[in-house]
């Protein structure tokens, strides 16, 4: 399939260790922030979401961590798995707009 | 979640000539959007199209160049005209089939090549 980080930064990672992946947002007034993982071909897929009132949420594997004063975020992997590579993408959103609002795109590689 | 289907998957055009895509939903939407994502980049929004009215678009992108119908609500087309080698990108469509976060789903995107 196509890739589409061709250009993207590059995260490359041992198997089993963990990743953490870096987003800057750009509207203060964001309601939520979604990371979604993209592979060769495919459309995004959600992984996990954190609304503006929280600055940390877990999921299986992964942790969001949201810094609001500069507006920062980060997806942080736990025993990243070959089956992770793939561009990761940060979105924002508001609950009034709906529109769904991308930032820049980070490529995972996991050595194996 | 709502399934997707989109097509074409990809296709290479001549300059000058317009392409388009279609997107179809396996439920209901009220909302739809569709997304640029050039070489290499994130997406970027183009438009969002909601059924009954016009569509909406983002700064950048005007409905000459990129008309879009949504003539119900599982179905949307966008229209990339007079193409250019510039155009050249991948077009995914998306729905918000459900309250969240987790409600928006794309399809597998449009790999358009202007030659």
């Amino acid at each position: 399939g196509e890739s589409v980080g061709l250009h993207l930064p590059t995260l490359s990672v041992q198997e089993g260790d963990n990743s953490i992946i870096n987003c800057a947002y750009s509207n203060s007034a964001s309601d939520y922030f979604i990371w979604y993982k993209q592979e060769s071909g495919k459309g995004p897929q959600f992984i996990i979401d954190i609304r503006s009132n929280m600055d940390k949420r877990q999921g299986q594997r992964v942790t969001v961590l949201l810094n609001k004063t500069v507006k920062h975020l980060s997806l942080q992997i736990a025993a990243t798995q070959p089956g992770d590579s793939a561009v990761y993408f940060c979105a924002e959103n508001t609950d009034s707009s709906y529109k769904l609002i991308f930032g820049s795109g980070t490529r995972l590689l996991v050595r194996p | 979640s709502a399934v997707i289907s989109q097509k074409p998957s990809r296709d290479i055009c001549q300059r000058g000539t317009s392409l388009t895509i279609q997107c179809q939903v396996d439920s209901q939407v009220t909302m739809m959007f569709w997304y640029r994502q050039q070489p290499g980049q994130s997406l970027t929004l183009i438009a969002t199209a909601n059924q009954g009215s016009e569509a909406t678009y983002e700064s950048g992108f005007v409905i000459d160049k990129f008309p879009i119908s949504r003539p119900n609500l599982t179905f949307s087309t966008l229209t990339v005209s007079n193409m250019s080698p510039e155009d050249s990108s991948i077009y995914l469509c998306s729905a918000r089939a459900g309250q969240g976060a987790e409600g928006y789903t794309f399809g597998s995107g449009t790999r358009l090549t202007v030659v």
